[in-house]
């Protein structure tokens, strides 16, 4: 069966300071992988999509970057935080060339304060 | 832009009572999906509607799919203190089938 991880869980960082999130995903081949920010009390905003090692795709200007070094292994970076970047981070994938809408399989999250 | 949007945003309800949350799009969708995420927790699929009118069931919770295919609803009956959390309806976006989410309703169960 199919695993998404995602690490670390929480982390408290001061502004200006970098920042690396990583995820990985097992049991499936060439899925597409995603990362979301949740603010508190708020909705699901996708900030970038791959669908391929290298092929990075951003949804909104910011100050963060994505990266896809392997097939199943989906990075979030940043070389200076700020604190509008405080937020829940969750890296997600789904099944590459499945029907339209396919399913979204979100991985345990990051909680970042940035402070 | 393409937007799903969801009502109402916050909902309380006494233990036992039901819940009705809806979601519409700006377009119309080839499916609509729905998801859960418990406090402090990821979202997890519940379910996906794909046909115009669809109805499906899961035991106390009930998803429709609307006729036009731009509207779906969530129905939970006789709500219990494990339906706490953030239900979310999502879509394929129309220009490159990325899943949008709706900003989610908070349901929270007074005892």
């Amino acid at each position: 069966s199919q695993t998404i991880h995602q690490w670390p869980a929480t982390l408290v960082q001061p502004v200006g300071s970098p920042l690396s999130l990583e995820c990985t995903v097992e049991g499936t081949s060439n899925p597409n992988l995603y990362w979301y920010r949740q603010a508190a009390g708020r909705g699901l905003q996708l900030l970038f999509y791959s669908v391929g090692i290298g092929q990075i795709s951003s949804e909104v200007p910011q100050n963060l970057s994505a990266s896809r070094p392997q097939d199943r292994q989906f990075i979030l970076s940043s070389k200076k935080l700020l604190l509008s970047d405080s937020g829940f981070y969750l890296c997600a994938w789904s099944a590459i060339g499945a029907p339209s809408g396919n399913t979204i399989y979100f991985g345990e999250g990051s909680w970042l304060t940035v402070v | 832009g393409q937007q799903v949007m969801q009502i109402p945003q916050y909902q309380h309800v006494q233990e036992g009572e039901d819940f009705t949350t809806y979601c519409n799009s700006s377009t119309t969708l080839s499916n609509i999906q729905w998801y859960k995420q418990r406090p402090g927790g990821h979202p997890v699929f519940l379910i996906q509607l794909v046909k115009s009118g669809e109805v499906k069931k899961q035991k106390r919770l009930t998803f429709q799919f609307g006729e036009a295919k731009k509207n779906s609803s969530l129905h939970i009956t006789a709500t219990q203190t494990t339906d706490v959390g953030t239900y979310f309806c999502a879509g394929p976006r129309r220009r490159d089938d990325k899943i949008i989410f709706g900003k989610g309703t908070r349901l929270h169960i007074l005892p």
